[in-house]
Parts: structure tokens; sequence; C-alpha cells
């Protein structure tokens, strides 16, 4: 099956440093990958669309500089949550899209600012 | 903004019932309705999912229902078990847009 890996699964800061979550899909090649927040006990939100090769989309209301993705190769992406806050605190969670638009999921990351 | 309602919000069904879960959509482009599970802490896992050349589709225990003149489709556990309390997200897009997730419902199987 399709397998999305993240890395690392959990991470704690201190505000105003930056941190960079990995994105790996280990058994297929991903042009899109997609990058969500979650708040607890809540739905995914879509950040962006990361595209192989380009600038991410964003969606309205997401920092593009606060937010930095890269999609370096075929199989990573990553996000890099800049000058962090404790509102930025979340789940965040990565999934790659097959060809036939069936998208999957990482485990997730936990990131706590403090 | 393309959405699904989902209903309901939380469900506790006795080990061995059936659960059921209900979306609906608005928009008839739509043409892929993935169903996922989510356990706390977790991605959400892919479950299930089907496209609208069909009224049906059973995989194990999980069986999703659409009908596509009511615009609506559901999420049939059969012989629910504790193993399966979760979130369950229904999905409804076409082909190359992004996904929408609706707001998930919280499904307690007591043992």
């Amino acid at each position: 099956g399709a397998v999305v890996s993240q890395h690392p699964s959990w991470v704690i800061c201190k505000s105003g440093t930056s941190v960079k979550i990995e994105c790996r899909s280990l058994d297929f090649q991903a042009t899109t990958m997609f990058w969500y927040r979650q708040f607890p006990k809540q739905s995914l939100m879509l950040m962006a669309t990361s595209n192989e090769g380009s600038k991410a989309t964003y969606e309205q209301g997401v920092e593009k500089d606060k937010f930095l993705i890269n999609h370096a190769s075929l199989t990573l992406s990553t996000l890099t949550v800049t000058s962090a806050h404790p509102e930025d605190s979340s789940f965040y969670i990565c999934s790659a899209e097959l060809l036939t638009g069936e998208q999957y999921f990482g485990p997730g990351t936990r990131l706590t600012v403090t | 903004q393309q959405q699904v309602k989902q209903s309901p919000q939380s469900l506790i069904v006795q080990k061995g019932g059936i659960s059921i879960i209900n979306c609906a959509y608005e928009n008839t482009a739509f043409d892929y309705f993935p169903w996922y599970q989510q356990f706390p802490g977790k991605g959400p896992a892919l479950l299930i999912a089907i496209r609208p050349d069909v009224s049906e589709k059973k995989e194990g225990r999980f069986t999703i229902s659409f009908n596509k003149s009511a615009k609506q489709f559901s999420l049939h556990i059969m012989d629910s078990q504790p193993g399966d309390s979760a979130t369950y997200f229904c999905v409804a897009l076409t082909h190359g847009q992004n996904f929408v997730f609706g707001p998930g419902t919280r499904l307690s199987v007591l043992p």
C-alpha cells in the first residue's frame, strides 16, 4: 500500500525558533503533497498544496512567510514553521496524492511551542 | 467552497451493533467519495471509497451506500467493535480538487 511518513512525530520548541517537519512518500512518487493542521477535537484544515519543483499554493489565511513549504523531490516535502509561537502549537499532518486522486496521510507531527 | 455535511457529530454504539454515519453534498460534479478513519494522535487512514457509478461498496465490515439522486452517502459499520472507536470523516470531491474534510463523527463503541 501507499505509505507516507513524517518526521519528527513530535517536537517541542521555544517561542521564536523555527521547526522543520518532513513528509516522505515511501513507496510511490507524489508530484503533489498537502499540509494540514488539526486542533484538538477539530477537523483537518488544509494549509497548502505542495507541488514538486514549484511554489506551494497556500489557502486563504495561511501566512506563506511563516509556514515555508519546499517540495524538493517527488518523495519529500518539508514544512518549516518559522519564528514559532505558542498559538502555532498544533497537530500537523501531510498527505501525498496518487495519480488516481487518492490521498494517503502521514502519521502527523505534534508541535508544542513553549 | 465545496463541502459535505456529516451527521451525527458523535455516536455511541454497543459492541456488535451497527454504526451508521451519513453525509450529504450539493455539487453534482463530485465523483469521488472516500471515508477516512482517524485514531487520536494519528493521521487519517483511508478506510473505503466509492465512485458514483455504483450504489454500494463493501469491504469486510465496512459498507458505503451511495444515493446519487439524493446526493447522499453513508458509512455502515457492521458488528461494531471497541477497536472501531475513532473519528470518521467523509469527503466528497472532483478529481484534481483539494480535499475538504467534513467535521467528522466521533464513534465510541462500548464493550
